[in-house]
């Protein structure tokens, strides 16, 4: 079955350190693939998004992340961390084909930053 | 305004009673959906409409349902609500036949069933 692993619920990163927040999934061609950012109280709000071409993708809020087809993974990376990127992050795909083109979701990790 | 708009976006209601949650977008999108969201469970779609006269049961309908009153408006019901009920309720809409199939989400629900 297609499925979409976040391998860390919880991490807890200090203010300024590096971030990379893991994601792997379970389809046999490469889907779409996002990234999606919760802030408390908040809707889901996407982050960014690769369909096709270089595999390393900028986002909104100086996130990027990287496509790795040997890997079936999709790791959301940012260099410097603020505060205010405390939230929840999920990763989802779309799979190219079939599924009716619906999104599949990881569970979730959520992100603490320390001062 | 925002361009999928939830409302209420807090409700407490009481074991048993019937209560409607409302969904409209201002995208232009053909596909709604409606999710469930519980700590540690991630999102569950709960139904999904296609368009107006296609609607489908998503992993967890039992308990709940939809109607797509038009391409812009999708409501969820809970037609006799129970405490297992209680969570973060999300629309959202996506349009994959433009190329673009991400999701665009609501502000969300916060139900209570007491």
């Amino acid at each position: 079955a297609q499925s979409v692993t976040q391998p860390d619920i919880h991490i807890t990163v200090s203010e300024g350190a590096s971030l990379e927040l893991r994601c792997n999934y379970s389809y046999g061609a490469t889907p779409y693939l996002f990234w999606y950012v919760q802030s408390p109280g908040q809707g889901l709000q996407l982050l960014l998004k690769y369909f096709s071409g270089d595999t390393l993708v900028q986002g909104i809020k100086g996130f990027e992340a990287e496509f790795k087809r040997s890997q079936s993974s999709f790791n959301l990376r940012k260099p410097s961390v603020h505060w205010s990127d405390a939230a929840e992050y999920f990763c989802a795909v779309v799979p190219y084909a079939g599924n009716n083109r619906k999104l599949i979701w990881g569970l979730g990790t959520s992100l603490a930053v320390n001062p | 305004d925002a361009d999928v708009t939830q409302t209420p976006r807090n409700r407490i209601t009481k074991t048993g009673k019937r209560i409607m949650l409302e969904c409209s977008q201002t995208k232009g999108h053909d596909r709604m959906y409606w999710y469930r969201q519980d700590p540690g469970l991630g999102l569950r779609l709960i139904y999904y409409s296609f368009d107006v006269k296609d609607i489908n049961k998503g992993e967890i309908s039992d308990g709940y349902s939809v109607s797509r009153q038009a391409q812009a408006k999708f409501s969820l019901s809970l037609e006799s609500a129970i405490p297992n009920q209680t969570a973060l309720y999300f629309c959202a809409t996506s349009a994959p036949g433009t190329g673009s199939p991400e999701a665009f989400f609501g502000q969300g629900t916060r139900l209570t069933v007491v």
